[in-house]
């Protein structure tokens, strides 16, 4: 069962406009999300986090909402830039008592163009 | 510059040979991770190491084993390469503690399995 669901594969985006990335999830117990961002033949980059105990998290243009009663997240990029053209990860984590806890649950990605 | 070091950048290699990717940190992190790319299913969760000496199994472990020696080193070893783990491996540290893990990655080793 797929935890963190990103549901469009690709998104293409003018330049200066805004670029909404979306994601989904269902265990509960998730108490952190990130973004990632991924170029080709480069391993991923940390973006951008947020707690769940907040809704809103901005770093310069980016943004990472949070609906914990919909159990969604959106990264919006504003505006977009040639750029940020990569493929776009969202992960999850759930802090526990366990061994496995911490670890990173990943989305299966959006690849965002942004056209000049 | 501080971070991921991984080995090979890409190897091609015969079906039932014996592999090891690979990765040193100079991060002093305390934890290590592999994870594979595959095409449509995203980044998976191979082996992770929350500390030197201890290892535990991801969402995808069959046919692969880690150890964890030293703080620096997490070498991923494939006994019986098959086909199927045709894939870009990303191996990747994090501090763990208060706040989000927040992991770096290393810049991958493509594998293909003939």
């Amino acid at each position: 069962d797929q935890q963190v669901k990103q549901n469009s594969p690709s998104l293409s985006v003018q330049e200066g406009r805004i670029s909404i990335l979306n994601c989904d999830y269902t265990n509960s117990m998730f108490d952190y999300f990130l973004w990632y961002k991924k170029y080709p033949a480069e391993g991923p980059t940390f973006l951008i986090s947020i707690s769940s105990i907040k809704d809103k998290n901005e770093d310069g243009r980016f943004t990472v909402f949070l609906n914990k009663s919909a159990k969604h997240l959106s990264l919006h990029i504003v505006p977009s830039q040639p750029g940020d053209s990569a493929v776009y990860f969202c992960a999850a984590s759930a802090r526990g008592s366990g061994a496995g806890s911490y670890q990173l649950t990943f989305g299966k990605g959006t690849k965002l163009s942004v056209i000049p | 510059i501080a971070g991921i070091t991984q080995a090979p950048t890409s190897q091609i290699l015969a079906a039932g040979r014996r592999m090891t990717l690979r990765c040193t940190q100079d991060m002093r992190h305390n934890a290590m991770y592999w994870y594979r790319q595959d095409l449509g299913l995203g980044l998976r969760l191979i082996h992770y190491s929350n500390t030197a000496g201890t290892t535990g199994k991801g969402e995808v472990p069959d046919g692969y084993s880690v150890s964890r020696a030293n703080t620096d080193d997490f070498p991923l070893t494939l006994a019986s390469a098959v086909p199927s783990q045709t894939s870009v491996y990303f191996c990747a540290s994090s501090e763990l503690g208060a706040g989000a893990n927040v992991l770096t990655f290393g810049a991958g080793s493509r594998l293909t399995v003939l």
